[in-house]
């Protein structure tokens, strides 16, 4: 059974292109975080997703950003027109089931670095 | 919001020493893990520990949410727990659902042989 899993491992991106981030949660697990890491800061929640609805992105931010997880294959976390603000590490998260008493599994990030 | 408050924020022992690492909130959580981020980046889940007891191994935990701490406890330490080690909590009262965890700023230990 393989873990969470996120490509590409590191993304190199200048200022104005964009960035896509791919994440496939464990089998059998529905829901999807996002979360981002700054430099010597702990994680922070952006969006949570259940196949093909956004349940919240109360930790999005409001421009640029965006993300989606179809109904058939993988999440993926969208950052237009990128800055060098973006650079930071950013982890996808699954579990089966909203509600449950269930650790949360991480991949292994997607580091971002804006040129 | 609800804060989170490691301590200490560096540790540095010896191989074979044994540590606490102490979570502090500032809410009621109805969800609390521990977390440790090797130093390649990667995040493993160690403990589901809103409340009460676990171990695993050489590692255990506690949480005490009537008193809004949680301790994390290393025994015998080696050079493979290096790294940093994050608390993260759900505020609320009801079964938690995994989703806003809130993340303290973690403690980072290097264990030397």
């Amino acid at each position: 059974n393989a873990g969470v899993m996120q490509n590409p491992r590191h993304l190199v991106r200048r200022r104005g292109q964009e960035a896509r981030l791919r994440c496939s949660p464990m089998k059998g697990h529905s829901h999807v975080y996002w979360y981002r890491q700054l430099p010597e800061e702990g994680l922070k929640f952006m969006v949570y997703l259940q196949k093909e609805n956004i349940i919240d992105e109360s930790g999005m931010p409001k421009e640029r950003f965006s993300a989606e997880f179809p109904k058939e294959g993988p999440s993926i976390l969208r950052i237009q027109q990128v800055v060098r603000g973006d650079s930071a590490a950013y982890f996808c998260a699954s579990s089966p089931i909203q509600g449950a008493d269930e650790k949360l599994f991480f991949g292994s990030g997607t580091q971002l670095s804006v040129l | 919001g609800i804060q989170v408050e490691q301590s200490p924020p560096d540790l540095i022992l010896q191989e074979g020493a044994n540590s606490t690492l102490r979570c502090n909130f500032s809410d009621s959580v109805n969800n609390l893990q521990w977390f440790h981020q090797n130093p390649w980046g990667q995040l493993i889940n160690l403990f589901y520990i809103p409340s009460g007891t676990k171990q695993n191994g050489r590692l255990s935990a506690t949480t005490v949410a009537t008193e809004r701490y949680s301790l994390l406890y290393i025994s015998s330490s080696q050079t493979t727990d290096s790294g940093v080690y994050f608390c993260a909590v759900e505020r609320g009262m009801a079964a938690g659902n995994n989703r806003k965890l809130i993340w303290g700023l973690g403690t980072s230990l290097a264990v030397n042989p």
